[in-house]
């Protein structure tokens, strides 16, 4: 039963590095989000993709690139990390008619840009 | 722009209260309503998904309403216990999109035993 899947769990980088945080899921949905959470504060969408081989910008895409490839894996790249890009990620996954149903979440991914 | 407020920010009850959260959303216009669970170091977990066509819905001890009009939920949590201590968050979903989901700052819950 494993749902959305996010790997690492916690990263630290340095100022001007680059990383990919991995996301699959295996609920064969088609509509998968980035969000970022700062401490206090609500989920801000970052990107966004409605199905494999398209993807779209959320609120706060700059500094961050996506791919999706398949239906299960949806990628988030930080290239040349920032100390504002300290954050939990989460990646979520929800089905195509997504007005009628709910939205699942994986653990998170704590990233600290130093 | 949908804002999503949530009230209280924290609160701190004693185990085997009644209590409400609150949500209010500045649009009226949205899709659903979703109340979500956020345990320390984790993900969230959906809890309840209010359809804008309906004004409540109920899950063991968990009862959410949605008055649309007012642009108002409330996340109602009967016989609170210990294992209910998390952050409480709300989403409003004004749909046009997969980016149409607002998220509260959430509530910060703690049930003294």
């Amino acid at each position: 039963n494993a749902g959305v899947t996010q790997t690492p769990k916690f990263r630290i980088l340095k100022i001007g590095q680059s990383m990919t945080l991995q996301c699959t899921q295996d609920m064969n949905h088609n509509y998968m989000y980035w969000y970022r959470q700062d401490p206090g504060m609500g989920l801000k969408l970052i990107y966004y993709s409605v199905g494999a081989g398209i993807t779209d910008k959320g609120e706060v895409p700059n500094g961050y690139n996506v791919s999706r490839s398949t239906t299960e894996d949806f990628p988030l790249r930080l290239e040349l990390a920032a100390p504002s890009q300290t954050s939990v990620y989460f990646c979520a996954s929800s089905y195509p008619n997504r007005f009628r149903n709910t939205i699942y979440f994986g653990e998170g991914s704590w990233l600290t840009v130093v | 722009k949908q804002e999503v407020t949530q009230i209280p920010a924290a609160l701190s009850v004693p185990e085997g209260e009644n209590l409400v959260l609150n949500c209010s959303f500045t649009d009226s216009a949205i899709y659903n309503l979703q109340w979500f669970r956020q345990d320390p170091g984790k993900g969230l977990t959906s809890l309840l998904l209010i359809q804008s066509s309906q004004r409540e819905q109920t899950s063991g001890r968990l009862n959410a309403s949605l008055d649309k009009s007012s642009g108002r939920s409330t996340l109602y949590i009967a016989a609170s216990q210990p294992g209910d201590s998390a952050t409480y968050l709300c989403a409003a979903d004004s749909g046009g999109g997969a980016d149409g989901l607002t998220f509260g700052k959430g509530t910060h819950l703690i049930i003294q035993p």
